[in-house]
């Protein structure tokens, strides 16, 4: 079965820091993995998807994230943090096949101090 | 191309009653999927619709039903329900069934909480 482990359910920064969000997943098989950020009383929006071509992946707003089989992890980084960036951020996980759903990490909020 | 809407977007009910949510998912989208989502247990998986069939679930009890139109817009109902049932639910839509690393987009949600 897959799974996501995003540790620490916190996480703050200084404006302009690098910012690490970690993502461990479990599949048995190759995985397609996301990350989304959801900004308050808001849906969940797509920051970049990993789906086996290259391993380093690009998204919105400067993020980026780079998949590791060995370390089965995927962990999203962004060089320098703004105040718009804090948000909640989640870390997925599907497989394919007939049955495939999307599996969330438990998430990860990411404050921003001035 | 408007977004995935979801209404209402908040809504009161006491325990014992039953509710239904709406989702209008991203014209052209076939798939539509509803999650849960809860301080305590994050993000769960509750069901996903495609073409009118519902092709996955998870594991939640069966007070928790969907269904979907040949429009694709989608609800779902729960009956009989429990404080537990407080939570945000998100309904997601895709252009293809969600395998294959389609990406899905996400409605704001609709607020629900059970007094």
């Amino acid at each position: 079965a897959q799974s996501v482990t995003q540790l620490g359910s916190h996480v703050s920064v200084s404006e302009g820091a690098l910012v690490l969000l970690r993502c461990n997943y479990s599949s048995s098989v190759p995985p397609y993995l996301f990350w989304y950020v959801q900004y308050p009383n808001q849906g969940l929006q797509l920051l970049l998807k990993y789906t086996s071509a290259a391993t380093l992946v690009k998204g919105i707003n400067g993020f980026e994230a780079e998949f590791k089989k060995s370390e089965t992890s995927f962990h999203l980084t962004k060089p320098s943090a703004h105040m718009s960036d804090a948000a909640e951020y989640f870390c997925a996980v599907s497989e394919s096949g007939a049955n495939s759903k999307l599996t969330f990490g438990k998430g990860i909020t990411l404050s921003v101090r001035p | 191309k408007a977004g995935v809407t979801q209404t209402p977007r908040y809504l009161i009910k006491t325990r014992g009653q039953q509710v239904t949510l709406s989702c209008s998912p991203i014209s052209g989208h076939r798939s539509v999927s509803w999650y849960q989502q809860t301080p305590g247990q994050g993000l769960q998986f509750l069901f996903e619709y495609f073409s009118e069939t519902q092709r996955n679930k998870g594991n939640f009890p069966g007070r928790f039903s969907g269904r979907q139109f040949s429009n694709s817009r989608s609800e779902m109902n729960v009956s009989t329900l429990e404080l537990g049932d407080s939570a945000l639910y998100l309904c997601a839509s895709s252009e293809q069934v969600v395998s294959n690393g389609n990406e899905q987009f996400f409605g704001p949600g609709t607020r629900l909480t059970v007094l």
